[in-house]
């Protein structure tokens, strides 16, 4: 079965500084990865998706994900974060007949800091 | 454009009563699916379904939980009798058809059972 591993349950970092949060997923077959990002109060809105392809995917609000099959790993990256990206970063696989469904991860709090 | 719409916002009840959550997906999606989210477990998906037919209820916890889709811009969620441990955010989201399509998610809908 498909799973989700987000290693860091909370990032805080300053502002203007890079950040990376990590993701891994198991699977035996080809998968969809996604990230999403949710903000307090709202619900989960996407940031990026890797079909197939390039293995460098930039999403919106400047961050970009690294596909690497080998190690079976979808890491977020952000060159510069700002203040307002303070969230909560979810990372997903599609799973099930037609890769239907999606597995999340147990999310990434971002704290941002001046 | 309309993204998905769920009411109430948030809902406070006591145990024992009859609760029902509301969805009206993006127009011209096929799937619509129903996502609980605690702190202990995390997001979780419930039950999802594809041109109005519930497909994969797998998710739902016990029989106290049950999910319709009259038509293509409704769906609901019930549970009857609600318990204090069904208290959560309570996610819809929609997507168009096609496993790359990326899930569209309300704000969700916060429930707690007294």
């Amino acid at each position: 079965a498909q799973s989700v591993t987000q290693l860091d349950s909370q990032v805080p970092v300053f502002e203007e500084a890079p950040v990376e949060l990590r993701c891994n997923y198991s699977s035996s077959v080809s998968v969809y990865l996604f990230w999403y990002v949710q903000y307090p109060n709202q619900g989960l809105q996407l940031l990026l998706k890797y079909l197939s392809g390039s293995t460098l995917v930039k999403g919106i609000n400047g961050f970009e994900a690294e596909f690497n099959k080998s190690q079976t790993s979808f890491h977020l990256r952000k060159p510069s974060v700002h203040i307002s990206d303070t969230a909560e970063y979810f990372c997903a696989v599609s799973v099930g007949t037609g890769f239907q469904k999606l597995v999340f991860g147990t999310g990434t709090r971002l704290l941002v800091s001046p | 454009d309309a993204g998905v719409i769920q009411s109430p916002r948030h809902e406070v009840t006591e145990m024992g009563q009859e609760v029902t959550l509301r969805c009206k997906p993006i127009s011209g999606h096929d799937y619509l699916f129903w996502y609980r989210q605690t702190m202990m477990r995390g997001l979780e998906l419930l039950i999802y379904f594809n041109n109005n037919v519930p497909i994969d209820d797998s998710g739902m916890p016990e029989d106290r939980f049950s999910a319709k889709m009259p038509n293509a811009s409704f769906s609901t969620l019930k549970i009857q009798p609600s318990e204090p441990r069904d208290s959560a955010v309570y996610f819809c989201a929609s997507r168009a058809q096609g496993s790359h399509q990326p899930q569209h998610f309300g704000d969700g809908t916060r429930l707690s059972i007294l």
